[in-house]
């Protein structure tokens, strides 16, 4: 398998326009989890799916952020329209289930809003 | 709100040197404990799951231990060598996803 396949790895964009990042998960993996890297807070988790379905999205930040997860084999978020805060590392991740053998992650979407 | 704190922030040893960081946790509402390995300009890998009071579980010279009752769980390097440089991150999973803390980055010396 080739893990968890995020695109793209860099994205720089202005104030205002639309971002969408990509997420292929592990093939029959249920789980589905996008977080969001910075230095002040962390890891911080956005939304996750558990088959296709949006379980938690407590932690997106508002109404500028949306994710959907049309199949099990792919999820997108989207920011619209992007701010110059929201640039951050956000990883995708999949999992086989809870408390199993962890998650796999993506190698990360690096976003700058400039 | 569920917090996952883990100490030191940073750790720098000499090669050879074993050392050792806590991850704290809630001890309500536990399923399982994460620990992961992060290096610069990669994405987290797991290193263990923990999830029974008492657990032990060890990767080489990295090993781990879990107390659920007072919410702590420590990871321990024995013989620290210039690739075990990275970030160590304990993830609290209460049956939902994983919460996080913010990492102790370890740096080793030749």
């Amino acid at each position: 398998d080739a893990g968890v396949i995020q695109s793209p790895r860099h994205e720089v964009t202005e104030m205002g326009q639309e971002v969408t990042l990509r997420c292929k998960p592990i093939s029959g993996h249920d789980y589905l989890f996008w977080y969001r890297q910075t230095m002040m807070r962390g890891l911080e988790l956005l939304i996750y799916f558990n088959n296709n379905v949006p379980i938690d999205d407590s932690g997106m930040p508002e109404d500028r952020f949306s994710a959907k997860m049309p199949n099990a084999s792919f999820s997108t978020l989207k920011i619209q329209p992007s701010e110059p805060r929201d640039s951050a590392v956000y990883f995708c991740a999949s999992s086989s289930g809870q408390g199993a053998d962890g998650y796999t992650f993506g190698s990360g979407t690096r976003l700058t809003v400039v | 709100i569920l917090n996952v704190e883990q100490s030191p922030q940073s750790l720098h040893v000499q090669e050879g040197d074993s050392t050792n960081f806590t991850c704290s946790f809630p001890s309500s509402n536990f399923y399982a404990l994460h620990w992961y390995r992060w290096e610069t300009a990669k994405s987290p890998e797991a290193l263990f799951v923990m999830t029974l009071n008492g657990d032990e579980k060890k990767k080489g010279r990295i090993s781990a231990t879990l107390n659920t009752k007072e919410g702590y769980s420590y990871l321990y390097i024995k013989g620290s060598q210039p690739e075990d440089s990275a970030t160590y991150l304990c993830a609290f999973e209460p049956g939902t996803a994983l919460i996080f803390g913010k990492g102790t980055t370890l740096s080793v010396s030749s």
